[in-house]
């Protein structure tokens, strides 16, 4: 089953703080993989999408990472801000038979000022 | 900028109504989609859609319908709506030939069924 993990739940760091948000998905024949954010009651906003062939790609203080041989991709956030605060959603696309995105069930971030 | 709407913000039925939810994006994209996203269990797909009067059936299916008349509206309806699609709704579009590309959002219907 094709399933995408996120975690921690939740994270609370001090303003100015770099952090790592992580997420792990089971099929690792993956066809792109995108980070959203999503403010509370809000829509999601994309963030920065890598293809499958890409390493990272990196937008601002963005960064993201994609590992398809182990499975795992990581959002790197420099220098966190209040503004920052929000939940951050996984989403991997799978072509073939599946083709559509599945989501995480997200990483709900605090940035505290 | 790509810009998706939804009708509502908030919605309040009762249950055994019949319930529409509108959605409109603004830049001529080809796909359009409906999720609904619960605690805990992320974003799950209704509908969705590759063209005018195309549908296909998502994961969660069951008790919903949808209606694209028009390349840029594409409807959700809850035929009779009950407590368990209590939930927050979600639009969005992308473009081209592959559902593939990057998906924009709309700001989400937060539906409560009495």
């Amino acid at each position: 089953k094709q399933e995408v993990t996120q975690i921690p739940a939740a994270l609370s760091v001090p303003e100015g703080e770099n952090l790592v948000l992580n997420c792990s998905f089971t099929d690792s024949a993956i066809y792109n993989l995108q980070w959203f954010r999503q403010d509370p009651g809000k829509g999601l906003t994309s963030l920065l999408l890598i293809q499958s062939s890409q390493r990272e790609q990196t937008s601002g203080r963005l960064n993201a990472s994609l590992d398809k041989s182990s499975g795992r991709s990581t959002l790197y956030i420099a220098a966190s801000q209040p503004g920052d605060s929000a939940t951050y959603l996984c989403a991997v696309f799978y072509g073939g038979a599946t083709n559509k995105l599945i989501f995480g069930t997200g990483t709900l971030l605090a940035v505290q000022p | 900028d790509v810009k998706v709407t939804q009708s509502s913000r908030y919605l309040v039925k009762r249950t055994g109504e019949k319930v529409f939810l509108e959605c409109v994006q603004d830049m001529d994209h080809e796909n359009m989609f409906w999720y609904r996203q619960d605690p805990g269990l992320g974003l799950r797909l209704i509908y969705f859609s590759y063209d005018v009067k195309m549908k296909e059936k998502g994961d969660i299916p069951e008790g919903y319908s949808v209606s694209r008349e028009k390349k840029e509206r594409f409807s959700l309806i809850l035929e009779s709506a009950s407590t368990n699609q209590t939930s927050m709704y979600l639009c969005a579009s992308s473009s081209g030939t592959s559902w593939s590309d990057t998906q924009y959002f709309g700001p989400g219907t937060r539906l409560t069924v009495l």
